[in-house]
């Protein structure tokens, strides 16, 4: 399995910034997913995101309010813009296994709180 | 489109008692099934993992759990439940390019 970390693991931001959140893997992966965890809720895939191409958003995000990088193969970057409250939430990102019957290995996330 | 139902939020359970947590999926396919674990801040953390053969599958922790195809279910247990191990519970379904979770279930262990 891949060892994932992320920066920041939390931040506390003012409403109408932004936070940029990194991921870093330990070795290459075609695909990274980012993924939002509201309180008390789910995770929800917001995109994922591919190495030399645009980042694939899931229904009800979008790359003006998620924006994506994804400069290499072990690194990707996750900006929350314009933050509300309601942005509040865990941050993880994710990589698949390297079979088809595999899972996907997740990072500590990072919790973020919008005042 | 694959779905997952966890129908229990919080589970509460005495330390030492069995546990069994649901999942009910919906898949077109013959479906990959996973169990994850969270414990308070912390990431998600694989517990087991079902895709072919036995339908019985143990995982870490102790922790096994049982595909029944005619009942769509995946359900999770523990003979004998530890205080590590309240944490939020998350099953899903798809596999390492898709996952889909169900809501997830809070344990809670009393003494």
């Amino acid at each position: 399995s891949a060892v994932i970390s992320q920066k920041p693991s939390r931040d506390i931001c003012q409403r109408g910034t932004s936070l940029t959140i990194q991921c870093q893997v330990d070795s290459q992966v075609t695909m990274m997913f980012w993924y939002r965890q509201q309180p008390g809720q789910s995770l929800t895939l917001i995109a994922t995101a591919n190495q030399g191409s645009e980042a694939t958003y899931e229904s009800g995000f979008v790359i003006d309010k998620f924006p994506i990088s994804r400069p290499n193969l072990t690194f990707s970057t996750l900006t929350v813009s314009n933050m509300s409250p309601e942005d509040s939430s865990i941050y993880l990102c994710s990589v698949p296994g390297r079979l088809l019957t595999d899972t996907q290995y997740f990072g500590p996330g990072t919790r973020l709180t919008v005042l | 489109a694959q779905s997952v139902t966890q129908p229990d939020i919080h589970i509460t359970v005495s330390e030492g008692a069995s546990l069994e947590l649901r999942c009910n999926y919906s898949y077109g396919a013959t479906p990959y099934l996973f169990w994850y674990v969270q414990s308070p801040g912390q990431g998600l953390q694989l517990l087991l993992k079902y895709f072919s053969g036995d339908t019985l599958v143990q995982g870490i922790k102790g922790f096994e759990a049982e595909f029944k195809r005619s009942q769509s279910s995946f359900n999770l247990r523990k003979p004998s439940v530890h205080w590590s191990d309240a944490a939020e519970y998350f099953c899903a379904v798809g596999g390492n390019e898709k996952l889909t979770f169900g809501t997830g279930t809070r344990l809670t262990i009393i003494p």
